[in-house]
């Protein structure tokens, strides 16, 4: 299995909702990213999980509350959302842990989410 | 700061070659990368150096001159699959990546 696989791959949410963005991996990654990416901008690095522990916090607002419940699963909570986050969420693993120079990031397919 | 360049946008014909260039200015570095992303989808790996020099794989290969902070992507052979975006990304002196904003390849028939 060498893929990442995020749940759901659409998500429309209300402003008062919560609701959660899941990924999974099954190739022995030990080290599990959130990005956010906008239309036609790179990757943002929203949170960096290096053998479950939350190693990086890009000072992401707290209404984005990351969790990583096993090195397999990492998890995005979403409450309390604007508009203005909409956008592809994008989970990532890697081999190592972020310091490492080769570390191959594979990427999911994405969550597109927006936020009414 | 730290900054990487890409052309936003190129157009190349099928069956052509086209070269797509990176410059960098980051505080330390520890990898070049480039990812290729077809719209609405992940980003996949293309290539990694760390070393001056060509690395080929297939019909694309990426160089490196650390020196000058510059490097390409060099893609032969074009098919209509390859119209993508094709993202830089330096890993600097922690580890970070830093992204360039990616390049738009339009390949025509």
């Amino acid at each position: 299995d060498t893929e990442v696989t995020q749940t759901p791959k659409h998500l429309v949410m209300g402003m008062t909702n919560k609701k959660s963005l899941k990924c999974e991996q099954h190739m022995g990654h030990r080290a599990m990213y959130w990005y956010k990416q906008k239309a036609k901008k790179p990757p943002e690095l929203m949170f960096v999980y290096s053998y479950e522990k939350l190693s990086i916090n890009e000072s992401v607002p707290s209404r984005f509350s990351p969790e990583c419940p096993n090195s397999s699963l990492l998890n995005l909570h979403l409450h309390a959302l604007q508009p203005e986050d909409s956008a592809l969420y994008l989970c990532a693993s890697s081999p190592q842990g972020e310091v490492s120079g080769a570390n191959v990031l594979t990427f999911g397919a994405g969550s597109r989410l927006t936020v009414l | 700061g730290q900054n990487i360049d890409q052309p936003t946008e190129m157009t190349a014909t099928e069956g052509a070659i086209v070269q797509i260039n990176c410059t960098y200015q980051t505080s330390g570095f520890n990898g070049l990368f480039w990812y290729q992303q077809h719209a609405g989808e992940a980003p996949t790996f293309l290539s990694y150096n760390v070393l001056d020099g060509l690395e080929e794989k297939g019909r694309f290969s990426s160089f490196l001159s650390r020196s000058k902070g510059y490097s390409y992507l060099l893609l032969k052979e074009l098919q209509m699959k390859d119209s993508a975006s094709y993202l830089c990304a330096v890993r600097d002196s922690n580890y970070q990546l830093i992204w360039g904003a990616g390049t738009k390849l339009i390949i025509k028939p």
